[in-house]
C-alpha cells in the first residue's frame, strides 16, 4: 500500500513564477490537508480538502494561493507569483476520516529566488 | 485551536536509556492527540495517538500519557535507539478542527 506521494521533491522558481504542487493520497484516503513548515518550526495548518470540496481554508493566504482536489487525480496547492517568502517545505496528508489519524507524504521543498 | 507547546526544544540521551519527550496544551476541549517524528528530510510520521478519555495508551516501546488535570502530554520512548534521533511534534484538536502542531523537540541519541 504506497503512501502519500508528492511530486515534484524539489521545486526551484524564480519570483513571479508560478508553483505547481501535487499530493496523491493514500488508496482509499479522502481526505487531504496541506501544511507549510519553515525551517526549525513546526507544521502550519493551510486547508483541508475532500474530493471537489473545500473544506477548511482558514490557513491559507488571502492572495496568491490556492487549492483543489478534482473528482479524478492528485491534490494540487498552487502558488501564483511566488515571492522568496513562500521558500519552505509544504507537507500534505490524507486520512480516511476527517482530522484524525493524517499520513504524511514527504515533501515538496520550494525554494524562490 | 490554539497553540500546543513544548517544555524543551532539545533533548540528547544516552543509547539505550529511556527518553521523555514533554508537551503541553492549553485548550482544556482538546479530545484527540497525536504525536509525530519527523526525521531530516522528510515528512511527519505518525507514531501514536491518543484520545481524552484515555491516560495511557502503549505502543510498540513508546507509550504516551496523558494528564487532562495539568493539560500535559508526553511521549515515553523505551531503549532509544540511534534511529530515534529525530525532531518529535505534538498535535492536538477537538471536536472536527484542525490540527494544531507544537514547535518541536529535537531528540539526539549518543551512542
Amino acid at each position: 500500500n504506497a503512501g502519500v506521494m508528492q511530486n515534484p521533491r524539489h521545486l526551484v522558481r524564480r519570483r513571479g513564477q508560478e508553483a505547481r504542487l501535487r499530493c496523491s493520497p493514500m488508496k482509499g484516503h479522502s481526505h487531504v490537508y496541506w501544511y507549510r513548515q519553515l525551517p526549525e518550526e513546526g507544521l502550519k495548518f493551510m486547508v483541508y480538502l475532500q474530493k471537489e470540496n473545500i473544506i477548511d481554508e482558514s490557513g491559507m493566504p488571502k492572495e496568491r494561493f490556492s487549492a483543489e482536489f478534482p473528482k479524478e487525480g492528485p491534490s494540487i496547492l498552487r502558488i501564483q507569483q511566488v515571492v522568496r517568502g513562500d521558500s519552505a517545505a509544504y507537507f500534505c496528508a490524507s486520512s480516511p476520516v476527517g482530522w484524525n489519524e493524517q499520513f504524511f507524504g514527504p515533501g515538496t521543498r520550494l525554494t524562490v529566488l | 485551536g490554539e497553540s500546543v507547546g513544548l517544555h524543551l526544544p532539545t533533548l540528547s540521551v544516552q543509547e539505550g536509556d529511556n527518553s521523555i519527550i514533554n508537551c503541553a496544551y492549553s485548550n482544556s476541549a482538546s479530545d484527540y492527540f497525536i504525536w509525530y517524528k519527523q526525521e531530516s528530510g522528510k515528512g511527519p510520521q505518525f507514531i501514536i495517538d491518543i484520545r481524552s478519555n484515555m491516560d495511557k495508551r502503549q505502543g510498540q516501546r513508546v507509550t504516551v500519557l496523558l494528564n487532562k488535570t495539568v493539560k500535559h502530554l508526553s511521549l515515553q520512548i523505551a531503549a532509544t535507539q540511534p534511529g530515534d534521533s529525530a525532531v518529535y511534534f505534538c498535535a492536538d484538536t477537538f471536536g472536527n478542527e484542525k490540527l494544531t502542531f507544537g514547535t518541536g523537540t529535537r531528540l539526539t541519541i549518543i551512542p
